[in-house]
């Protein structure tokens, strides 16, 4: 089975522009989750999808944003990019086993800089 | 909120050895799960080991195992026979029960020297 895949892996946007990063899960995971990755916070949950649906929320504020299609993929959006939003970004997947505590497999990131 | 404070932020051991990588956490919740991920550098996030709260005997996978002190909210990571491949960063993490929602210390980064 292929892994999550992310696109871009490499990005550099300017400050004020927008974003959009893509995550394909594991072929029959539903869940999406994303996380970003930066050296001074460190890694922190963004967000979790499920059935093209927003589960969870983590704390950030609403320029960043995300959705979930029927085919599970998902996509990230951040408007207004500020200097501070440059980080790594990862996504993860998991199969949403009934009984059982899921895995989470994550990709391997977008790197975003914004200059 | 959990917390989770890895107090190690860079570690080396000898090929072969044994090392412990520490990490406590802070919760008020009685249902969750704790993990390790490895992050090698520039590769992808795996997971290692993962612990259930309710679940009295220490997790093992291989070389690796830890020691859980629920009492203490401490979790910490033993690796045996060190490999050059361990050297990676090393996350702990808590999820509460349900939640999926992953809270990850800053991580330990291991080197291990030949």
């Amino acid at each position: 089975k292929a892994g999550v895949t992310q696109t871009p892996r490499y990005l550099i946007k300017t400050r004020g522009q927008q974003v959009t990063l893509s995550c394909s899960p594991i072929s029959g995971h539903r869940s999406v989750s994303w996380y970003q990755q930066t050296p001074g916070q460190g890694l922190q949950f963004l967000f979790e999808y499920f059935s093209e649906t927003q589960r969870n929320k983590g704390n950030f504020p609403g320029r960043f944003s995300g959705r979930q299609f029927s085919n599970s993929r998902s996509e990230m959006n951040v408007s207004t990019l500020e200097l501070g939003d440059s980080a790594l970004y990862l996504c993860a997947s998991r199969p949403l086993l009934s009984g059982g505590l899921d895995t989470q497999y994550f990709g391997p990131g977008t790197r975003l800089t914004v200059l | 909120a959990q917390t989770v404070t890895q107090s190690q932020p860079e570690m080396s051991v000898q090929e072969a050895e044994t090392v412990t990588l520490s990490c406590t956490y802070d919760t008020s919740e009685s249902n969750y799960y704790l993990f390790w991920y490895k992050q090698p550098p520039s590769r992808q996030m795996i997971l290692v080991i993962r612990q259930e709260a309710y679940k009295q005997q220490n997790a093992t996978e291989n070389r690796f195992s830890v020691n859980f002190q629920k009492a203490a909210k401490s979790f910490s990571l033993k690796i045996s026979d060190s490999q050059l491949g361990d050297t990676a960063m090393y996350f702990c993490a808590f999820m509460k029960r349900g939640s999926y929602q992953l809270t990850f210390g800053k991580g330990t980064k291991l080197s291990v020297i030949p």
